[in-house]
């Protein structure tokens, strides 16, 4: 069975910076392509970043370009989030994603 | 980057109904269109996948069509269970998904 557990949400300030990590397990973790999706409180899904099954090659929204990394340590089955620079309008539900299967969610707040 | 737009944004129908959902490509995307279902404070469970493949424990009552540009989520005979917002998501283009902006169903 397929598991993703995210992990490292809270409440940041603005500006500050934040690392989610997400653990895989049930599948060949370096074999496939994962993603981030987001989604802030009351609105939609949107797409945040995708990584290839190696960590070489990376894409992302523009919204969070220059300020986000995706990354991924396929020894430890873990896929990860660096967002730095954040802003308010980053508060959302961070979802890890691979193919139709998805996290719980990791809240990350940006208050002051 | 493909967008999807998604109609109606919310519906109420009554118990017993058949409710559609659409949802329309900007560019043709095959058959590589999935539909999730969300009820609040729970993650997206996908409903449909592939346009119109009902993973094993989805009822029957949920049907998707469409091929292209143009797809169709019905849901035959409403019940009260399925409250929720309903999501397309497109991944012909692997580099960057794309979803519509969701469908609220409510029950009259």
């Amino acid at each position: 069975e397929v598991q993703l557990v995210e992990s490292g949400g809270g409440l940041i300030q603005p500006g500050g910076s934040l690392r989610l990590s997400c653990a895989a397990s049930g599948f060949i973790f370096n074999m496939h392509w994962m993603h981030w999706v987001r989604q802030a409180p009351g609105k939609g899904l949107v797409w945040v970043a995708r990584i290839d099954s190696l960590g070489r090659e990376t894409t992302y929204a523009d919204s969070v370009k220059g300020r986000f990394t995706i990354s991924r340590d396929n020894a430890r089955n873990t896929l990860f989030l660096q967002m730095n620079s954040l802003k308010d309008e980053d508060t959302a539900v961070y979802y890890c994603v691979k193919g139709v299967h998805w996290g719980q969610g990791a809240l990350v707040t940006v208050s002051s | 980057d493909v967008q999807m737009t998604q109609s109606p944004s919310s519906l109420s129908a009554s118990i017993g109904d058949t409710v559609t959902i659409t949802c329309q490509a900007s560019q043709d995307i095959s058959k590589f269109l999935n539909w999730y279902q969300q009820k609040p404070g729970r993650p997206p469970k996908v409903l449909i996948s592939d346009v119109s493949n009902l993973p094993t424990g989805v009822p029957s009552r949920f049907s998707g069509s469409g091929s292209g540009t143009d797809f169709t989520l019905t849901i035959f005979n409403l019940q009260p269970e399925d409250v929720a917002t309903y999501y397309c998501q497109q991944y012909d283009d692997l580099l960057a998904l794309s979803f519509g902006g969701g469908t609220k169903v409510e029950i009259k």
